[in-house]
């Protein structure tokens, strides 16, 4: 089992729906949830973090954390064109340093 | 600076010689991290400095790979021998500390031919 698990998609939505990305983690310890988006061909962006059960919304984005099922999601509503990236979920593990990344989400919206 | 410099942005180098790869952090983080990302592939962890500890080198693939970090701040990879399979895009990253997300360089693009 990986130890961060994202559907690697490519996931499609219509301009101005709502994008819903997934994912979860083996480590039942870990202590802080990150979300990055990666345009092609450029480095990954910090986009939300979220470290407590619940919901944090910042503008479009919406970061959903249940540590009960190892699970994070990323809502982006009213997804636009320029939305269209990879997105990747880190985590931070109860043990180490570093962040350990899923494959990502590749996220295509269509005008 | 302003945000995490790293140099040069592409590299082509013949297989077998030696290539130095640059990371220049924000001024204070604390943290530094070596990923790199091949072709379509996710991020994969190499290497990261936490102030005055020791580096934590479990992601280094061979004995080939080592990293620096002098002075707290400016930190040096170098891949001795480069193999083909060493060609990906490397990425640097720095934060406050290990609690706090990363920001990431634009990376250097290593090419070994």
């Amino acid at each position: 089992q990986k130890e961060v698990e994202q559907n690697s998609g490519p996931l499609s939505v219509p301009e101005g729906a709502i994008a819903s990305l997934n994912c979860t983690y083996s480590d039942r310890g870990s202590q802080s949830f990150f979300w990055y988006r990666q345009y092609s061909g450029k480095s990954p962006e910090l986009i939300m973090f979220i470290y407590s059960n619940g919901d944090k919304e910042d503008g479009r984005f919406t970061a959903q954390l249940n540590k009960a099922s190892q699970y994070v999601s990323l809502l982006i509503r009213d997804s636009q064109p320029s939305d269209s990236a990879t997105y990747l979920c880190a985590v931070k593990p109860n043990q180490g340093g570093k962040l350990i990344f899923g494959q990502g989400t590749e996220l295509s919206v269509k005008p | 600076g302003a945000g995490v410099s790293q140099s040069p942005s592409n590299k082509v180098t013949e297989k077998g010689k030696d290539v130095e790869l640059r990371c220049d952090p924000i001024s204070g983080h604390t943290a530094l991290y070596w990923y790199r990302q091949s072709l379509g592939q996710g991020l994969e962890f190499l290497i990261y400095f936490q102030g005055n500890s020791a580096p934590d080198k479990s992601g280094l693939p061979s004995d080939r790979f080592s990293a620096e970090r002098t002075g707290g701040s400016v930190s040096t990879l170098t891949i001795q021998r480069t193999q083909q399979e060493d060609s990906a895009v490397y990425l640097c990253a720095s934060s406050p500390g290990q609690f706090y997300g990363y920001t990431f360089g634009s990376g250097t693009r290593l090419t070994v031919v």
